[in-house]
């Protein structure tokens, strides 16, 4: 299993540009979602999707969007990117039932200048 | 409101002391759990331990131990015998009952420099 795989690893925007994060993951889990880890305030939550189809917002989702499509993929967009949203985004996933351990994805680090 | 507070922005200590990392929480919630994450300098986070609300248990795994007490709200962490290796940023984490999916409400961390 390749687990949480998060592409691209690295990313610089223009402001106002606009992208989008994929997030992956191969173990079937149901539950998936995006936070971003800014110095000094930990990890906060922008989206969550309890399965396919259905998302949610979290603490920060204002300028992102999502969607899920499939179980596997929860991509993350940026409509148009500011100098605020410069940060590390993490993907994570789990499973409903079981141990609740979230799986993180490796991060990917953006820079909006 | 959910909040967990790690007062301590940035420890530092030398090889082999030992280290507790504090943490404390907030909410409502009857039924809940705690999480601690390791962030070391590669970038990843990495799971540490799940603690539920019901379960106050002290956890004891090779040189990590958890301190959970419900009275105090609080999920310390100790490290002992710390090694250069220990050195990462560590995070405290708190979520509500698995209905409400992934809503991890994390700590600022806190950073731990272990030197040789």
């Amino acid at each position: 299993n390749a687990g949480v795989t998060q592409t691209p690893k690295f990313q610089v925007l223009k402001t106002g540009q606009s992208m989008t994060l994929q997030c992956a993951q191969d173990m079937n889990h149901e539950y998936m979602s995006w936070y971003r880890q800014d110095p000094g305030m930990g990890l906060r939550l922008i989206h969550y999707s309890v399965g396919a189809g259905i998302t949610d917002q979290g603490e920060v989702p204002n300028g992102y969007n999502v969607s899920r499509s499939t179980t596997e993929d929860f991509p993350l967009r940026l409509l148009s990117a500011a100098p605020s949203q410069t940060s590390v985004y993490f993907c994570a996933s789990r499973t409903r039932a079981g141990s609740y351990e979230q799986y993180f994805g490796p991060g990917t680090r953006l820079t909006v200048t | 409101a959910q909040k967990v507070t790690q007062a301590q922005t940035e420890i530092s200590v030398v090889e082999k002391e030992d280290v507790t990392l504090d943490c404390v929480y907030e909410t409502r919630d009857t039924t809940y759990y705690l999480f601690w994450y390791k962030q070391p300098p590669s970038g990843e986070l990495v799971f540490l331990i799940r603690r539920n609300s019901f379960d106050e248990q002290n956890e004891i795994s090779g040189r990590y131990s958890w301190n959970f007490q419900k009275s105090t709200s609080s999920f310390n962490f100790t490290i002992t015998a710390s090694q250069v290796v220990d050195s990462a940023v560590y995070f405290c984490a708190l979520s509500r009952e698995v209905e409400y999916g992934n809503k991890l409400v994390f700590g600022a961390g806190t950073i731990l420099r272990v030197k040789s």
